[in-house]
């Protein structure tokens, strides 16, 4: 069984660019995290997806961020335009339908650099 | 809101000595105590979990306890090896969060030979 997919691996782009992170789950999970990693700090979360839905997405910084899962499969996350402090590693991760407290497999994480 | 400490944050042993890491928790309604190891280059990966109507669990060399009233956990490793060197996470997860968990700062592990 495939893990946890994201691409690009790493990415480098300039204030004010745009960028788009891809995370395509397990295979039949319907929920979706989003979660990014600051300059060693904590893994903070960011959103959760069930199917196509958000169920909570307390944790996205600011509107320059917007995440989407249409049918409900692949994710994508859009930093537009970037800010120096959205610099970090992002990480998605994605469970089975079912209980709250289900495994969550994480992706390998794109990092990213605003400079 | 959850709030995670997590100690200490870098963590040098010898190999085959034991190595513990400690985590705090502030909501008492967080019920999930997951610990994930993230290997260079790859995204954390579950190693073992803990729920709160359990005190204690065990894995091969690996073990959690979790003390309610306290509202900590802890994860201990035995006979360390070299490849147990990674950064480890402990995360906890309300009960009304579904799902949402909030992790540590992480600990760098470095076992030498």
């Amino acid at each position: 069984e495939a893990g946890v997919t994201q691409f690009p691996s790493h990415s480098v782009i300039e204030k004010g660019q745009t960028v788009t992170l891809r995370c395509d789950p397990i295979s039949g999970h319907d929920n979706l995290y989003w979660y990014r990693r600051v300059m060693g700090k904590e893994i903070k979360f960011l959103l959760h997806f069930v199917k196509e839905s958000k169920q909570d997405e307390s944790g996205m910084p600011n509107n320059r961020f917007l995440a989407e899962r249409t049918g409900g499969t692949y994710s994508t996350l859009k930093v537009q335009p970037a800010e120096l402090e959205d610099s970090g590693v992002y990480f998605c991760a994605s469970s089975r339908a079912g209980e709250s407290t289900d495994t969550q497999y994480f992706g390998p994480g794109t990092r990213l650099t605003v400079l | 809101g959850e709030n995670v400490e997590q100690h200490p944050s870098t963590l040098s042993v010898q190999e085959g000595d034991s190595a513990v890491i400690k985590c705090t928790y502030s909501d008492s309604a967080s019920n999930y105590f997951p610990w994930y190891k993230q290997e260079l280059g790859k995204g954390p990966q579950l190693i073992i979990d803990i729920r709160s109507n359990v005190g204690e669990k065990k894995d091969q060399r690996i073990a959690v306890t979790l003390n309610k009233t306290a509202k900590h956990f802890s994860l201990h490793i035995t006979e360390t090896q070299p490849e147990d060197s990674a950064v480890y996470f402990c995360a906890a997860s309300p009960t009304d969060s579904w799902g949402k968990l909030q992790f540590g700062a992480g600990t760098q592990v470095v076992v030498t030979p």
